[in-house]
């Protein structure tokens, strides 16, 4: 079964500095997609970033980019330029290509900014 | 706008007593899917629809029941609630394959006594 691992319960960072969210997932499927969704305290679920495993490029969204490592089976976020609003829970996901919908979660970092 | 909508947002309730939560999206989605969130466990997946009348077990599906006879509906049934129920619970659509962008509902806490 697939699992993943985010291994810091919380992460705090200075406004205006770069913060890297750590996640690792175990899966013996080769063609598969990874998430980041952030948690705001409204507690509605934002799509970050998303990355498919066949690509080898990493992906990237404006401040957000994840670092993936597909032999070592890690997929770390990394924020540029923190801001306050970016203040939340974050949780790594993982889900096998079409064919199976199931979405596994990690158990999420709190992410807090220090002004 | 453009929104997934649960009810009832808190809920109290004793063991055995069945309840409903429900769920509705108004952007023709066919993916709905059905969480709970866990202090130290995360969001675990309870089931998932891939379009009306198909559905299948997410990772945690014991003690629940799920229906979709309408695109834009996917109730949340248990039968018998236990205390070990007790959770905050999501809905979430998505327009393509689930974890995609999901549009998630604003979360039903539940309360099993």
């Amino acid at each position: 079964a697939q699992t993943v691992t985010q291994s810091q319960p919380e992460m705090s960072v200075q406004e205006a500095e770069t913060v890297t969210l750590s996640c690792t997932y175990d899966t013996s499927e080769s063609d598969y997609y990874l998430f980041w969704y952030k948690q705001p305290p409204s507690r509605q679920m934002i799509l970050v970033i998303r990355q498919e495993a066949y690509k080898q490029q990493n992906a990237t969204e404006n401040r957000f980019s994840v670092n993936f490592q597909k032999a070592a089976k890690s997929f770390s976020l990394k924020i540029s330029d923190s801001q306050l609003g970016d203040a939340a829970m974050y949780f790594c996901a993982y889900r096998i290509n079409f064919g199976n919908e199931k979405l596994t979660f990690g158990t999420g970092t709190r992410l807090t900014i220090i002004p | 706008e453009a929104q997934v909508t649960q009810n009832p947002r808190y809920l109290i309730t004793v063991t055995g007593k069945k309840l409903t939560v429900t769920c509705s999206q108004n952007m023709n989605h066919e993916y709905m899917s059905w969480y709970r969130q866990d202090p130290g466990l995360g969001l675990r997946q309870i089931y998932y629809s891939m379009n009306v009348e198909v559905t299948d077990k997410g990772d945690v599906p014991e003690g629940y029941k799920v229906s979709r006879k309408e695109k834009r509906n996917f109730p949340l049934i248990l039968e018998s609630p236990s205390p070990n129920q007790t959770s905050l619970y999501f809905c979430a659509s998505s327009l393509l394959a689930i974890g995609e962008t999901q549009y998630f509902g604003p979360g039903t806490r539940l309360l099993v006594l």
